[in-house]
C-alpha cells in the first residue's frame, strides 16, 4: 500500500529554522513529484512547491519562492521541506503529497506536520 | 496566477438531502479540476478528477461536472460521514497549481 510519512509535530521560536521530512513507501518514488501543502488553522490549502525524486527537478510556487527550500534524499525515498527564519506567520500544518503522472494532481496525501512557531 | 472561487463557504444540509458546491476558474482550466474531501484533523482525499472521474473507491453518490471555468460537486444524499470541507482544485496550469477555498458541509 503507497504512504506518506511525515515526521512528527514540532515547536520552534521566532527566527529558528527546520526541516521537515516526508518518506514514501508502496511505491517508485523516483517516478512521482512530490507536493508540499501548508494549510494555516482553520484556512485553506496553498501550494508551496514541488520536486521530481527521479531528477530533483523543483518548481516553487511564487508566493513561496525563495521562502522555502524543497529537497530530495531518493536514497532513503524521503522528500523535505526546509523553513528558514521561521515567523509566527509559519506556523501551520503542512502536508505532502504525491502527483499522479501526467496531468498532475494529489493522488495521496501524508497526515501532516503541525509547525508551532512561538517564543 | 488561475483564482478558484468557491460558493458558498457553508452550506447547510440534512442528512439525505442533496448538496450542491460550486467552484469557478478565473482563466480556463479544460476539465483539469479535482475535488478534495477534508475532515477535521486529517489530510485532504481525493474524490474527483478530471472534473467527472470518481477516484477510486468514492462512493457513487458524488459526482462532478462542468469544464472550462463553471464546475460543480454534487453529492445526492448526504450521509453523516460526508460533512467536511471540500475543495476544488485546478491543474491546468503547470506548475502552478491553485485551490479554491473552501465549502464547508455542516448539518442542518
Amino acid at each position: 500500500e503507497a504512504q506518506l510519512e511525515q515526521s512528527g509535530a514540532v515547536v520552534k521560536e521566532p527566527g529558528e529554522s527546520l526541516k521537515i521530512s516526508c518518506k514514501a513507501s508502496g511505491y517508485t518514488f523516483t517516478r512521482h513529484w512530490i507536493g508540499w501543502v501548508r494549510q494555516m488553522s482553520g484556512r485553506g490549502l496553498e501550494l508551496l512547491g514541488m520536486i521530481h525524486p527521479g531528477d530533483s527537478d523543483t518548481k516553487y510556487s511564487p508566493s513561496f519562492q525563495g521562502q522555502v527550500t524543497i529537497s530530495v534524499d531518493k536514497s532513503v525515498n524521503t522528500a523535505y521541506l526546509q523553513l528558514s527564519s521561521l515567523q509566527a506567520s509559519d506556523t501551520a500544518v503542512y502536508f505532502c503529497s504525491r502527483l499522479t503522472p501526467p496531468p498532475y494532481y494529489f493522488d495521496l496525501w501524508g497526515l501532516g506536520t503541525l509547525v508551532t512557531v512561538s517564543s | 496566477e488561475i483564482v478558484m472561487t468557491q460558493s458558498p463557504a457553508t452550506l447547510s444540509v440534512s442528512p439525505g438531502e442533496r448538496a450542491t458546491l460550486s467552484c469557478w476558474a478565473s482563466q480556463n482550466v479544460n476539465s483539469h479540476l479535482a475535488w478534495y474531501q477534508q475532515k477535521p484533523g486529517q489530510p485532504p482525499r481525493l474524490l474527483i478528477s478530471g472534473a467527472s472521474t470518481r477516484a477510486t473507491g468514492i462512493p457513487a453518490r458524488f459526482s462532478g461536472s462542468g469544464s472550462g471555468t463553471d464546475f460543480t460537486l454534487t453529492i445526492s444524499s448526504l450521509q453523516a460521514e460526508d460533512f467536511a470541507v471540500y475543495y476544488c482544485q485546478q491543474y491546468e496550469s503547470w506548475p502552478t497549481f491553485t485551490f479554491g477555498g473552501g465549502t464547508k458541509v455542516e448539518i442542518k
